[in-house]
């Protein structure tokens, strides 16, 4: 089946700090990739999505491409701010309208 | 995008009371929307897939009778806790897929609610 694997938290880092955290999944075909953001007491919202293979999901500074070769979707930021300080879920589609997989969350905490 | 709301935001009740929480699609309609439970490890568990006009789809380990889902219209679902008990205390997310989003299945969130059984 559908599995999302992604770093374990939590993960602290400094103000303009870089950002990386490792998404890597398993599935059949070609699932749509996406990673959710939630900030603390409220539900997940889309950061960024990607579709297919080599496509480069961006939003807010926050960037994942969709590496098929090595079935991943890392997400990076250059320089990551307090306000980035929330919870980060890796997760997958496998086709339409299939419940979706998600990684098990990687708290990130930013520090002045 | 496509908009999901939950109400209630917070909920605090007694021991052996039932609870429910509605899940409501505004802007678009949703013949399928997700129930999901959140630990206070974060981890999201998939609770049941709730289907307008039929029964929902439990998961594995979650107990229909306790948690009752009932999805009577394209824009709403309701999760109802049966006889609750402190250990069904946490934060529960409902779900949908928006039909224009449906390729990609991208999935729109609720604000989520906050059960807290005393």
């Amino acid at each position: 089946g559908d599995s999302v694997t992604q770093m374990e938290g939590p993960v602290t880092l400094s103000e303009e700090a870089f950002l990386t955290i490792n998404c890597t999944y398993t599935a059949t075909g070609y699932p749509s990739l996406f990673w959710y953001v939630q900030y603390p007491g409220e539900g997940l919202q889309l950061l960024l999505k990607a579709t297919k293979a080599d496509d480069k999901g961006s939003n807010k500074g926050f960037e994942a491409t969709y590496r098929k070769e090595t079935t991943s979707f890392h997400l990076e930021k250059g320089s990551v701010q307090v306000s980035d300080s929330a919870v980060y879920f890796c997760a997958l589609n496998s086709g339409g309208y299939q419940k979706v997989t998600f990684g098990t969350g990687t708290k990130l905490q930013v520090i002045p | 995008g496509a908009v999901v709301s939950q109400h209630p935001s917070w909920v605090i009740c007694k021991s052996g009371t039932s609870v429910k929480i509605e899940c409501r699609s505004l802007d678009f309609q949703a013949t399928t929307m997700f129930w999901y439970r959140q630990f206070p490890k974060q981890s999201l568990m998939l609770m049941a897939t709730s289907n307008e006009g039929s029964k929902a789809t439990y998961e594995q380990g979650v107990e229909k009778d306790k948690f009752l889902i009932n999805h009577a219209s394209l824009t709403l679902s309701t999760l109802t806790v049966t006889s609750a008990h402190p250990e069904d205390s946490s934060f529960y997310i409902c779900s949908a897929q928006s039909p224009g989003q449906g390729a990609s299945g991208e999935l729109f969130f609720g604000e989520g609610s906050r059960l807290t059984v005393l």
